[in-house]
């Protein structure tokens, strides 16, 4: 089936901007993750949703950055009052739990690259 | 916290050698996953290969293998037959056994020479 997929591939904000990112997971996965990868670094995990709940948000670096997947499928990340410093690419992850006959492998979509001006 | 290590930012290798790629990681735990993932300048990250710590045998994927130490906490990479289409960033990256997030290297650029 499809692939995990993200949108907008790439977008330019201006500081001080809301921005929201979107992640739509492999189909059956209850497990999306988000990480956010800095120039020439690994990625940085954000957030974890199992189903509609944040499992675990121990990432998320501030107040400002929030997310959601109210139906357990499609998940927003939300970036309020944008800072040069948010500039990055924002990666989405699913997984499909070893529960559920998954091997809770993530698997990554293509990434949004936001860039604050 | 877990820590991972990749120490060598960039490599090369002539089209059909063979490269390893070096990883070490930190941590207290004895059950956890290691992964080998490719990215590609279209930015999609692909998963190479996956090893459990509690299995001895190193896993292989095709021209893919590892050689992971667990004494050692090491995770290398090992690209036999290199082809073009290897040329990439490569992160290693570990996952607790009792968690879910993925901790990541800071990559290694392969280079792919004809």
């Amino acid at each position: 089936g499809a692939g995990v997929s993200q949108t907008p591939s790439n977008k330019v904000t201006e500081k001080g901007k809301y921005v929201e990112l979107r992640c739509d997971p492999i189909s059956g996965h209850t497990a999306l993750y988000w990480y956010r990868q800095s120039l020439g670094q690994g990625p940085e995990f954000l957030i974890y949703f199992q189903g509609t709940g944040a499992a675990d948000d121990s990432g998320l670096p501030n107040d400002r950055f929030f997310a959601v997947r109210p139906e357990g499928s499609v998940s927003t990340l939300k970036i309020q009052r944008t800072e040069r410093g948010d500039s990055a690419v924002y990666l989405c992850a699913s997984s499909a739990p070893r529960l559920a006959g998954g091997t809770d492998t993530q698997y990554f979509g293509p990434g949004t690259r936001l860039t604050v001006l | 916290a877990q820590t991972v290590t990749q120490s060598q930012p960039e490599m090369s290798v002539q089209e059909a050698e063979t490269v390893t790629l070096s990883c070490t990681y930190d941590t207290s735990e004895s059950d956890y996953y290691l992964f080998w993932y490719k990215q590609p300048p279209s930015r999609q990250m692909i998963l190479v290969i996956r090893q459990e710590a509690y299995k001895q045998q190193n896993a292989t994927e095709n021209r893919f293998s590892v050689n992971f130490q667990k004494a050692a906490k090491s995770f290398s990479l090992k690209i036999s037959d290199s082809q073009l289409g290897d040329a990439a960033m490569y992160f290693c990256a570990y996952r607790s056994a009792y968690g879910n997030k993925l901790v990541f290297g800071a990559g290694t650029i392969l280079r792919v020479k004809s």
